[in-house]
């Protein structure tokens, strides 16, 4: 099946602690996105990758960190300087195909608390 | 950013019933977008719209891209007990790389 996984479903953090999120695709798409979601709230974007080994920071990007070293994952990090972690965190790609931007598409997301 | 007003913020309706959503913006965009998310989930793609003036169904849901660029709509019929979740309409600007604005949702309940 095709499709955006992204693990763990719930995670739990100290804090000070950094923790990272996995997300994985295998729908070959070029480009890929985290978003954070607050209850109440729509989607917030906090970086999204174009190409392999690039790397854009969003609206939100303050307190965390991304790699893009495989066409396939783009893990998402919290850091200890993001002050309130505590959301559900989305993760999407979409493929670049022509002058029309395609649909993202997104994984189950992961609901970050913070103990 | 960009905002996207997206109304009414909750409804209640009867099974049966048909529902109205909409989005606007000040900003044009040259694509609009409606998802569904359900509860613990990601949002599902509904309808994609990529022409001023389109109109758009799947199966009992209609989604129009507003003449002006600066709105849509999304139309269920006949809504049944799985419609219930919350509605994203998301909207994206040529030369944005694909960036996408959301809405903040339209939480829909269906009544027995």
């Amino acid at each position: 099946d095709g499709g955006i996984t992204q693990s763990p479903k719930y995670l739990f953090r100290k804090e000070g602690q950094n923790v990272t999120l996995s997300c994985e695709q295998n729908l070959n798409h070029d480009a890929m996105y985290w978003y954070r979601q607050d209850p109440g709230q729509g989607l917030r974007l906090i970086y999204y990758s174009q190409i392999v080994n690039d790397f854009q920071k969003g609206d939100i990007a303050e307190g965390y960190s991304v790699s893009r070293e495989k066409k396939e994952s783009f893990p998402l990090t919290v850091t200890s300087a993001q002050k309130n972690p505590t959301a559900f965190y989305l993760c999407a790609s979409s493929q670049s195909r022509g002058i029309n931007n395609q649909p993202q598409h997104f994984g189950d997301g992961t609901r970050l608390s913070i103990l | 950013g960009q905002q996207l007003n997206q109304s009414p913020q909750s409804m209640f309706i009867q099974e049966g019933e048909d529902v109205s959503m909409n989005c606007t913006s000040s900003s044009i965009f040259n694509t609009w977008l409606w998802y569904k998310q359900d509860p613990g989930e990601g949002p599902v793609l509904l309808i994609a719209l990529y022409k001023a003036g389109e109109l758009t169904s799947n199966g009992r849901l209609t989604a129009q891209f507003g003449i002006t660029r600066k709105d849509s709509f999304l139309n269920i019929s006949a809504s049944i007990p799985s419609d219930v979740g919350i509605y994203f309409c998301a909207g994206q600007m040529a030369g944005s790389a694909r960036q996408l604005t959301f809405g903040s949702g339209t939480q829909l309940t269906v009544l027995p």
